[in-house]
């Protein structure tokens, strides 16, 4: 069946670093992907999302980049913060709207 | 900033028991979703709830299972006979449409079910 996978399960970088958290995925069918953050004993909380018709999407502080002829997806969070040490998973649908499919995440670790 | 609530933020219940988890989506939200995650594992899509009705489930979300919004605010997710293999955190999500920029799925905090 369709999953999507992180290519690493950990990444440890200094405050102030740019970060980057890689994901590739297995659906070609696949309109949506979108990017949560997930601090311990919480929700999962969005960051942002794309769609497959762009390739970047910038927001604050982070920019998710889409190559679908990979089919690969990345997270970069610039200026790294302790504030940023979580679980970050990114996830996929046919549709937006319809079911996400998640990957296993990446934790953060970020050292002052 | 509206926020997607549940109830209770965790429950512990015997084998074979019912429990019922309780969602308050974002309000002017359409679009109701079920996930769960096993402790240590990703998160796994249960169901999705639209207009008084089942939109899509997963093989997880099998008749043991069954959600209900009982009036304007609530969304409730049932498991009938609890079994040690539920035992996860159950998120609740909601999201408002389907037109573009308008279907992001808003995660709740969880409720952990603890089925001994």
């Amino acid at each position: 069946g369709e999953s999507v996978g992180l290519h690493l399960p950990t990444l440890s970088v200094q405050e102030g670093d740019n970060s980057i958290i890689n994901c590739a995925y297995s659906n070609s069918a696949s309109d949506y992907f979108i990017w949560y953050k997930q601090e311990s004993g919480k929700g999962p909380q969005f960051i942002i999302d794309i769609r497959s018709n762009m390739d970047k999407r910038q927001g604050q502080r982070v920019t998710v980049l889409l190559n679908k002829t990979v089919k690969h997806l990345s997270l970069q969070i610039a200026a790294t913060q302790p504030g940023d040490s979580a679980v970050y998973f990114c996830a996929e649908s046919i549709q937006a709207g319809t079911a996400l499919i998640f990957g296993k995440g990446t934790t953060l670790s970020v050292s002052s | 900033e509206p926020e997607v609530t549940q109830t209770p933020s965790h429950q512990v219940t015997q084998m074979g028991q019912e429990v019922i988890l309780r969602c308050v989506p974002i309000s002017n939200h359409l679009y109701f979703y079920w996930y769960r995650q096993i402790l240590g594992q990703k998160v796994e899509f249960l169901v999705s709830f639209y207009n008084n009705e089942i939109s899509e489930k997963s093989e997880i979300f099998d008749d043991q299972f069954s959600v209900e919004r009982p009036d304007g605010s609530n969304f409730t997710l049932k498991i009938r006979s609890t079994k040690l293999e539920d035992s996860a955190m159950y998120f609740c999500a909601s999201s408002s449409s389907l037109e573009r920029g308008a279907d992001t799925q808003y995660f709740g905090p969880g409720t952990r079910l603890t089925v001994l």
